[in-house]
């Protein structure tokens, strides 16, 4: 068990719908990475957050939103819920940001939409 | 679009039988990790490898990295059935800011009691 924490474990959804996704990181780090991971393929970055503050992103669009908070848990909000997104979503977390941080990946947030 | 491949995508042995599996990459990198996953579950972190070291043993994994031709390999030796799960190299490139992974599309490994 790597202490990364997420919730909830499975979610069904209907497209165009809005939800939150929940991670609590592992103690001590202030890193938070979210994945996509769809079902056959690799995780995808969707974003980082480091102190609160977005510290990258990837080809995913603003409808894919997020937070971090000052006990540097987080959340993954995405709108209009379509099909497409239906997948794992993981959350890492870091003791930091830098090239040599290990990431700790949580068990996943199942999201099925119809 | 994923960096990563990972080759064969498949892999069935034995008991005792050695498991390796392929990455290969297409930019510069800092670092490369192996990751396993148990049937749709969360990653595990296995090795990080970095651009300057060739080869990196843990337990019965061994990785080995060549970076004039972009390629890592991941062995397992004495493979049991417990090590059935997929495993996925992941890129931390030098073109890329703070610590976003890259993967690949993995490898499902089935090992046969």
């Amino acid at each position: 068990e790597t202490g990364v924490t997420q919730s909830p474990t499975h979610l069904i959804k209907t497209r165009g719908q809005q939800v939150t996704l929940r991670c609590s990181s592992q103690s001590g780090h202030n890193t938070v990475s979210w994945y996509q991971q769809a079902l056959g393929q690799g995780p995808q970055f969707i974003f980082q957050y480091y102190r609160e503050e977005e510290n990258g992103r990837g080809n995913f669009p603003p409808r894919f939103s997020g937070l971090q908070f000052p006990n540097y848990s987080s959340e993954l909000n995405v709108n209009a819920l379509e099909l497409d997104d239906s997948a794992l979503y993981l959350c890492a977390s870091s003791l930091g940001w830098g090239f040599d941080y290990e990431q700790y990946f949580g068990p996943g947030t199942r999201l099925t939409v119809t | 679009s994923q960096q990563g491949e990972e080759d064969p995508q498949a892999l069935s042995i034995q008991e005792g039988e050695n498991a390796t599996m392929n990455c290969s990459y297409k930019t510069s990198i800092n670092n490369l990790q192996w990751y396993r996953q148990n049937s749709g579950r969360g990653l595990v972190h296995l090795i990080l490898i970095r651009s300057n070291e060739r080869e990196k043993h843990s337990g019965r994994l061994r990785v080995t990295l060549d970076t004039s031709k972009k390629s890592s390999s991941l062995l397992i030796t004495a493979s049991r059935a417990a090590d059935t799960a997929s495993y996925f190299c992941a890129k931390l490139g030098r073109e890329t800011s703070g610590s976003r992974l890259t993967f690949g599309e993995g490898t499902q490994l089935t090992v046969n009691p």
